[in-house]
């Protein structure tokens, strides 16, 4: 069984630029999550899909964050524009139940 | 709201000795708890989770947790640690009335020296 499928896996942007992240979820997961991760710290919550429905979104920063899972599978979280303290990795993660399976993540790095 | 705390930030330890990884949770209402690993570069790996039943939990790579709740503790444990278990160790827990929300602790470096 594939696992969570992200991409990039690095990104390196300047301030100000928008970056957008790809997550492809375990098949017939039909829960998906986007997570921030610090460094040297336990990955938060940014929104929680089920389907295509976001029903917890409320810690994503809505001013400058955005994300979609069309067709509630794929989803895309976009940053426009990103500042220095978007660095982080952000982690996608799918889930049948209880039990989250996460993607490897993105790297971000924001110069 | 409910919140972890991962009593240490590292742990070193020498091949085949055992260790324990603290967590403690706040909560007022049921908990669900997860202990998750993440080798360097990689995504999280669940190891073991407590829902209900038997409070001592059996996981992959002979780790094991035990829930405690009068204590309010989950601490993770394995009786002989290997060179491939160095990675980093956390903790999350889920509500009966936060369904599909972890929060994570800060989590652990664990550290096994040959």
């Amino acid at each position: 069984e594939a696992g969570v499928v992200q991409s990039p896996r690095y990104k390196i942007i300047e301030k100000k630029q928008p970056v957008a992240f790809w997550c492809n979820p375990i098949s017939g997961h039909n829960t998906l999550y986007w997570y921030r991760q610090n460094l040297g710290q336990g990955p938060e919550l940014l929104i929680r899909y089920e389907n295509e429905e976001a029903v917890d979104d409320s810690q994503l920063p809505k001013d400058r964050f955005s994300a979609e899972r069309l067709k509630g599978v794929d989803s895309t979280l976009k940053i426009q524009p990103a500042e220095l303290g978007d660095s982080a990795v952000y982690l996608c993660a799918s889930s049948p139940g209880w039990e989250q399976y996460f993607g490897p993540g993105t790297r971000l790095t924001v110069t | 709201a409910q919140s972890v705390t991962q009593l240490d930030s590292q742990v070193p330890v020498f091949e085949e000795a055992p260790v324990e990884l603290r967590c403690n949770y706040s909560s007022s209402v049921s908990v669900y708890l997860f202990w998750y690993v993440q080798y360097p570069n990689q995504g999280l790996q669940l190891l073991l989770k407590y829902l209900s039943g038997s409070t001592l939990v059996k996981g992959i790579n002979g780790f094991e947790a035990e829930f405690n709740k009068s204590q309010t503790s989950f601490h993770l444990r394995k009786p002989s640690v290997h060179i491939s278990d160095t990675a980093e160790y956390f903790c999350a827990v889920s509500t009966s009335t936060s369904y599909g929300k972890l929060t994570f602790g800060q989590g652990t470096i664990l550290t096994v020296h040959p």
